[in-house]
């Protein structure tokens, strides 16, 4: 139980495109959403938490206007990038929390985005 | 500003040995400790999870220990295999909040 999925595990995007990733809690339903950026040799960097039904809360430094993140339902969270650029490339990661249990997440595994 | 380090930055073992995974952080006031298993180009898989209260867990071959007053924890793994080889990360979260603070990893590489 408590798998998460990503779609899709690969993109290559000409610069200046919008690309959206899907996050979803096959088996369980998530009330909050996270997601993650990850470079090369980098540690996992959090972006926004994402919470269903209202809006999300970015980390200091993240542009939401350039990562728009949409939690609609219990099962699935939308990260788009909108209008990407070479710089954001980058191994973008969910995780989601079990409703009711603040301990643990349960990780996806992870879109790699490539910005030509 | 709660820092995760960890340190081997990179382990090369042969099959069998037992080692040592360190990570230590900057503020004290952590609400749990996490091990986690990242294969290359996947997600993370949690290994471990210790509570502020606790000092040590175990799972099969791994042994998680906590000294959150130092700011260390440690992960051993027993009598390591090929398959043990990844990267671990180890995480920390601050009490009243979800988020998690991750280190850069030990990139592990068990030799047969």
């Amino acid at each position: 139980g408590a798998v998460v999925s990503q779609h899709p595990s690969r993109v290559i995007c000409k610069s200046g495109t919008s690309v959206k990733i899907e996050c979803r809690s096959l088996d369980f339903q998530a009330t909050t959403m996270f997601w993650y950026r990850q470079f090369p040799k980098q540690s996992l960097m959090l972006m926004a938490t994402s919470n269903e039904g209202s809006k999300a809360t970015y980390e200091q430094g993240v542009e939401k206007d350039k990562f728009l993140i949409n939690h609609a339902s219990l099962t699935l969270s939308t990260l788009t990038v909108t209008s990407a650029h070479p710089e954001d490339s980058s191994f973008y990661i969910c995780s989601a929390r079990v409703a009711g249990i603040t301990d643990t997440q349960y990780f996806g595994p992870g879109t790699r985005l490539t910005v030509l | 500003k709660q820092e995760v380090t960890q340190i081997p930055a990179a382990l090369s073992v042969p099959e069998g040995e037992n080692l040592v995974l360190n990570c230590s952080f900057t503020d004290s006031a952590i609400y749990n400790l996490q091990w986690f298993r990242q294969d290359p180009g996947k997600g993370l898989t949690s290994l471990l999870l210790i509570q502020s209260s606790q000092r040590e867990q175990t799972s099969g071959r791994l042994n998680a220990s906590l000294d959150k007053s130092s700011g260390r924890s440690t992960l051993y793994i027993a009598a390591s295999q090929p398959g043990d080889s990844a990267t671990y990360l180890c995480a920390v979260s601050q009490g009243g909040s979800e988020k998690l603070v991750f280190g850069k990893g030990t990139k592990l590489t068990v030799n047969p």
